[in-house]
């Protein structure tokens, strides 16, 4: 069974607060891509990051860093230094070289001035 | 930049009107997909197209339809919207990424469009 786990269902933070949003996910293949996509209150999903299976290199732009551990099946996402203009909701999402890419629930951000 | 239009944005009509919802993408993706995102923000898989002529039903069941006459454009229609079709229906479009191993082809980040928000009255 493939399935991705998003535990936080929302957080809220104070501006410049470092929040990290987590993500479990499930499969059985070793070959997969693991995605992030932000959802802002237009509505529209924009891609952040793809990483594949093979790669568990950590990665960093600007405020926002990714942290894969295949050891424990987990691909979080941290911002650092949070601005109001992140607020939205995220989602992570698996894709194990089918048509079908599968959606976390999602977290929503809440970053206060 | 992504290049995927969906019309109309904002769609509000009585029940058992036909409908269809627009989606087009400029960015020759051979692989089309509808979502169905309800409030609880989780986002389901109803219809999806491997290229022109191919359509397939997703994991939510659904009472929409979809063709894929060229690859540019994937209208989903509902004959008669009830108001349980009230919801947000996001497109997307993908090319494809070769896997290292097996040289498996494998869908790559998918690009959206700003979603068609519907209610059914």
């Amino acid at each position: 069974a493939q399935k991705v786990t998003q535990a936080q269902t929302e957080i809220s933070v104070v501006e410049k607060e470092d929040v990290t949003l987590d993500c479990v996910y499930e499969t059985r293949d070793t070959t997969y891509y693991l995605f992030w996509y932000k959802q802002p209150p237009s509505g529209e999903l924009v891609f952040l990051i793809r990483r594949n299976s093979f790669d568990e290199q950590n990665e960093i732009s600007g405020r926002y860093s990714w942290n894969f551990q295949k050891s424990t099946s987990s691909f979080n996402f941290t911002i650092t230094a949070s601005q109001v203009v992140d607020s939205a909701v995220y989602f992570c999402a698996l894709n194990t070289g089918g048509f079908k890419t599968i959606f976390g629930a999602g977290t929503r951000l809440f970053v206060k001035a | 930049e992504a290049d995927i239009y969906q019309t109309p944005r904002y769609l509000v009509i009585g029940t058992g009107k036909k409908i269809t919802l627009e989606c087009s993408q400029t960015m020759g993706h051979d692989k089309m997909y509808w979502y169905q995102q309800d409030p609880g923000m989780e986002l389901h898989l109803i219809h999806y197209s491997y290229g022109v002529n191919s359509t397939e039903k997703g994991d939510l069941s659904s009472e929409s339809t979809v063709s894929r006459i060229r690859t540019e454009h994937f209208p989903l229609t509902l004959e008669s919207a009830r108001p349980s079709h009230t919801s947000q229906y996001l497109c997307a479009s993908s090319d494809s990424l070769a896997l290292r191993d097996r040289g498996r082809e494998n869908t790559g980040e998918l690009f959206f469009g700003e979603g068609s928000r519907l209610t059914v009255l």
